[in-house]
């Protein structure tokens, strides 16, 4: 069935340095999402990528949709110590019509 | 009204106690979807309510779980005979169905975090 693998698991980072996060879809995905979870909180939506090759920014995030819409990016320019939290990409998967599959995530630790 | 709500927020139990977790969803919101969250750990998905559809069990542990959506709008999370390895945050999510083939965002509730001892 449909996989979303999420890499690398973990990423510690200094201040002001920047993070890449990486998603890959066994097959292509009609859209994906990006949620954030602060620790001790709960997924937050970030954005939604729907076209082959799509840019979006938000600040100082760049999320990426691949051409062939199996993979996807977030990076992350210059983080701060709010940028911490797990990083979950989630695309449409499994036989459910309009259920969604979340990779294991990326946590982020930014150290001061 | 507000966000996804979720309750209780905490809940401590025994081992081999039954446990009902409930999650009331944003109104208007059709899907409703269950997960599991193990310290440090990504989103195990549990159960997906779709609307009027047979609600997909396929992420259910073990026949000691059990949900149910009345009236399309209330879920509640049942675990029988608690064990040490249920103890984690069950998160609620709900979204409106998709259209077209594209998912909805999902909007998480603040988690259940449950604990058997």
């Amino acid at each position: 069935g449909q996989q979303v693998m999420q890499i690398p698991q973990y990423q510690h980072v200094q201040e002001g340095e920047d993070f890449t996060t990486y998603c890959n879809s066994s097959t292509t995905l009609s859209n994906i999402q990006w949620y954030k979870q602060r620790p001790g909180g709960h997924p937050v939506f970030l954005i939604q990528l729907v076209k082959s090759g799509e840019v979006k920014k938000q600040k100082r995030l760049t999320f990426q949709f691949g051409e062939a819409k199996k993979n996807s990016s977030l990076h992350i320019t210059a983080t701060q110590t709010t940028d911490v939290g797990t990083y979950f990409c989630a695309g449409p998967g499994g036989t459910s019509y309009g259920k969604l599959t979340f990779g294991q995530g990326t946590i982020l630790t930014v150290h001061p | 009204g507000a966000g996804v709500s979720q309750s209780p927020s905490n809940k401590v139990t025994e081992k081999g106690k039954d446990v009902e977790l409930r999650c009331d969803p944003i109104s208007g919101h059709t899907a409703l979807y269950w997960y599991r969250q193990s310290l440090g750990q990504g989103l195990e998905f549990l159960i997906y309510f779709q609307g009027n559809s047979a609600p997909d069990k396929s992420g259910l542990p073990s026949d000691r779980f059990s949900a149910e959506r009345t009236g399309g709008s209330v879920s509640t999370l049942t675990i029988q005979r608690t064990q040490q390895e249920d103890s984690a945050v069950y998160l609620c999510a709900s979204s409106f169905l998709p259209r077209g083939g594209r998912t909805d965002t999902q909007y998480f509730g603040p988690g259940t975090r449950l604990t058997v001892l």
